[in-house]
């Protein structure tokens, strides 16, 4: 399996709601990333975990809650969020230093 | 922390030719990739190269460490290899890859 796994593909919610991105990859990958695009930009980094702790956040903010409850799994938890906050959102994961980098389809966020 | 620039900023070309992408990065690297995004979104990762040459299929990949630089070839390019081409770099250690701002390569029929 050489795939990272992402779901939802879309998500719309509103600027109440709570909801929680899924990410899933099993070619024992160690470190693994949540990226965030906005339209005609590079991903830019928010959260990377390595060996299942939380090795750097990029001053996200903190309605954005990132989670990794095992080797495998990520997640990324959302409340109050912004109508600014759409964009696409991209998991990725990679062997220990960097190596390999394989990243999700992606979930296309829209906030109203 | 490092900076990556890539040139052009847009190209467009007709089927069948060839194009190079160019990539200058900052200071020294130990990790040098570049990703082709489609029209969908997907990121696709083409090369992980620090240094050297590689091949794969139509497309090859140059860095040269020393000078700081990375190149992008394809070759006899098609409709499909529409797109945005990222290069992305990290010192030894690094987790943060440091994204380009990209490519956006257009093949017309």
């Amino acid at each position: 399996d050489t795939e990272v796994t992402q779901t939802p593909k879309h998500l719309v919610m509103g600027m109440t709601n709570k909801k929680s991105l899924k990410c899933e990859q099993h070619m024992g990958h160690r470190a693994m990333y949540w990226y965030k695009q906005k339209a005609k930009k590079p991903p830019e980094l928010m959260f990377v975990y390595s060996y299942e702790k939380l090795s750097i956040n990029e001053s996200v903010p903190s309605r954005f809650s990132p989670e990794c409850p095992n080797s495998s799994l990520l997640n990324l938890h959302l409340h109050a969020l912004q109508p600014e906050d759409s964009a696409l959102y991209l998991c990725a994961s990679s062997q220990a230093a960097g190596v390999g980098y394989t990243f999700g389809s992606g979930t296309r966020l829209t906030v109203v | 922390g490092i900076q990556v620039e890539q040139s052009p900023p847009d190209l467009i070309l007709q089927e069948g030719a060839n194009s190079t992408l160019r990539c200058n990065f900052s200071d020294s690297v130990n990790n040098l990739q570049w990703f082709h995004q489609n029209p969908w979104g997907q990121l696709i990762n083409l090369f992980y190269i620090p240094s050297g040459t590689k091949q794969n299929g139509r497309l090859s990949a140059t860095t040269v460490a020393t000078e700081r630089y990375s190149l992008l070839y394809i070759s006899s390019s098609q409709t499909t290899d529409s797109g945005v081409y990222f290069c992305a770099a990290a010192r030894w250690g690094a987790q943060k890859l440091v994204f380009g701002q990209g490519t956006r390569l257009t093949i017309n029929p």
